[in-house]
């Protein structure tokens, strides 16, 4: 079957250290996306990415990194300077990039929490 | 700046008591008008997307309508199972999703 897949589910960070999620579609999506909930919270947009080895900051890029070096794969660090990590990630796909309207499809998300 | 706001923001239903969720929108050009629901600890799952106002959409128990400010979503005779988290998202131009705060649905047998 087609899906996302995020690894880990759960994850703990160490202050002062970067961590890595895991996102990989078998959707053949062009589009992929990070986004971070918080209680109470609509889902934030951190970065994404409409093709290889190219992608944009989302509304809180601050304290994040990714990289698109295959179409399948869209990793997402966490480092250090993200002083709040502890949130549940989300990552999505979806076809054609920006310009489409059609729908992301999400994975089932990592929760990150601090030791 | 795009802005979505879903209200209730909770709501408790006896099981088969019909009710609405509504989404109100502020975006210049709508592209879509999304429906998820997410149920604890996992991703959002797709539901449906609504274009133009006028258009509906219906799945199960679910039936999602748009006009040109706000979309809702009828829930009829909910069951146990329909208790869940239902965001709503909308496209604006060629931007990225903006996304309400959600309305936690919870039905009681």
């Amino acid at each position: 079957d087609g899906g996302i897949t995020q690894s880990p589910k759960y994850l703990f960070r160490k202050e002062g250290q970067n961590v890595t999620l895991s996102c990989e579609q078998n959707l053949n999506h062009d589009a992929m996306y990070w986004y971070r909930q918080d209680p109470g919270q609509g889902l934030r947009l951190i970065y994404y990415s409409q093709i290889v080895n190219d992608f944009q900051k989302g509304d809180i890029a601050e304290g994040y990194s990714v990289s698109r070096e295959k179409k399948e794969s869209f990793p997402l660090t966490v480092t250090s300077a993200q002083k709040n990590p502890t949130a549940f990630y989300l990552c999505a796909s979806t076809y054609s990039g920006g310009g489409s309207n059609q729908p992301q499809h999400f994975g089932d998300g990592t929760r990150l929490s601090i030791l | 700046e795009d802005q979505v706001t879903q209200s209730p923001e909770a709501l408790r239903l006896q099981e088969g008591e019909s009710s609405s969720l509504n989404c109100s929108y502020t975006v210049s050009g709508l592209r879509g008008l999304f429906w998820y629901r997410q149920d604890p600890g996992k991703g959002p799952e797709f539901l449906f997307t609504l274009y133009s106002a006028g258009e509906e959409k219906e799945k199960e128990r679910l039936k999602a309508t748009l006009t040109k400010k706000e979309s809702f979503l009828h829930i009829t005779a909910p069951k146990p199972e329909d208790s869940a988290t239902y965001l709503c998202a909308v496209q604006a131009g060629y931007s990225t999703l903006t996304f309400g705060k959600g309305t936690m649905l919870l039905v009681s047998p």
